[in-house]
């Protein structure tokens, strides 16, 4: 039952351009969401959240959009850099209780980002 | 990686034999996370512990898989009698007590199982 989807295995784009990931998921008490970077042999590194009560939160060259309505999450780099190039997985966690701290991840989603 | 500290990074072992991976969080945080990676595939969670207590642990295989993390000392994820397919990506997470804290993830323990 994989109720966080990234249904893109992997997206090129050119430097400068913009990046846009998409995320999916199923379950309406989710209300954390995250998005990780990882390269190969490291762990995944924390870039950015939200929290379901909001629509949208921006950090430098990132932003998370939630649609809560349509059940998905976007992650825009703009602009896009070589080193941005990544595996990119989108996370999320239920509200309350001891499942807290229990992130679901997405299958993640491969970005390149081309000179 | 924020400080989370793994080890080993890699670990070698025969089936049969029992596989230990270690975890130090980022000073401060009091909660760990223990996420595994198999080839291909997203991170799937395994178990959530507090010092000394089990959170959640709903992730975890019922047989051979345990976890700890006492009161002094690193977190302990031990496997016993491993099996082929075991071999995976071990990651640890860590994050502080308050809610809404990202988790910060370790580069992981690499198990493989000859």
């Amino acid at each position: 039952d994989q109720q966080v989807k990234q249904n893109s295995p992997s997206l090129s784009v050119q430097e400068g351009r913009i990046s846009i990931l998409n995320c999916d998921y199923t379950n309406s008490m989710f209300d954390y969401f995250l998005w990780y970077k990882k390269y190969p042999a490291e762990g995944p590194t924390f870039l950015i959240s939200i929290s379901s009560i909001k629509d949208k939160n921006e950090d430098g060259r990132f932003t998370v959009f939630l649609n809560k309505s349509a059940k998905h999450l976007s992650l825009h780099i703009v602009p896009s850099q070589p080193g941005d190039s990544a595996v990119y997985f989108c996370a999320a966690s239920l509200a309350g209780g001891t499942s807290y701290g229990k992130l679901t991840f997405g299958q993640g989603t491969i970005l390149t980002v081309h000179p | 990686n924020a400080g989370v500290m793994q080890n080993p990074r890699h670990l070698v072992r025969r089936r049969g034999q029992e596989a230990r991976l270690r975890c130090s969080p980022v000073k401060g945080h009091s909660h760990v996370y223990w996420y595994r990676q198999l080839p291909e595939e997203g991170l799937k969670f395994m178990v959530y512990l507090q010092k000394e207590n089990i959170i959640d642990e709903s992730g975890m295989p019922k047989e051979r898989f345990s976890a700890e993390f006492p009161k002094e000392g690193p977190s302990i994820l031990r496997i016993q009698q491993v099996v082929r397919g075991d071999s995976a990506a071990y990651f640890c997470a860590s994050s502080p007590p308050q809610p809404g804290q990202p988790q910060h993830f370790g580069d992981g323990t690499r198990l493989s199982i000859l």
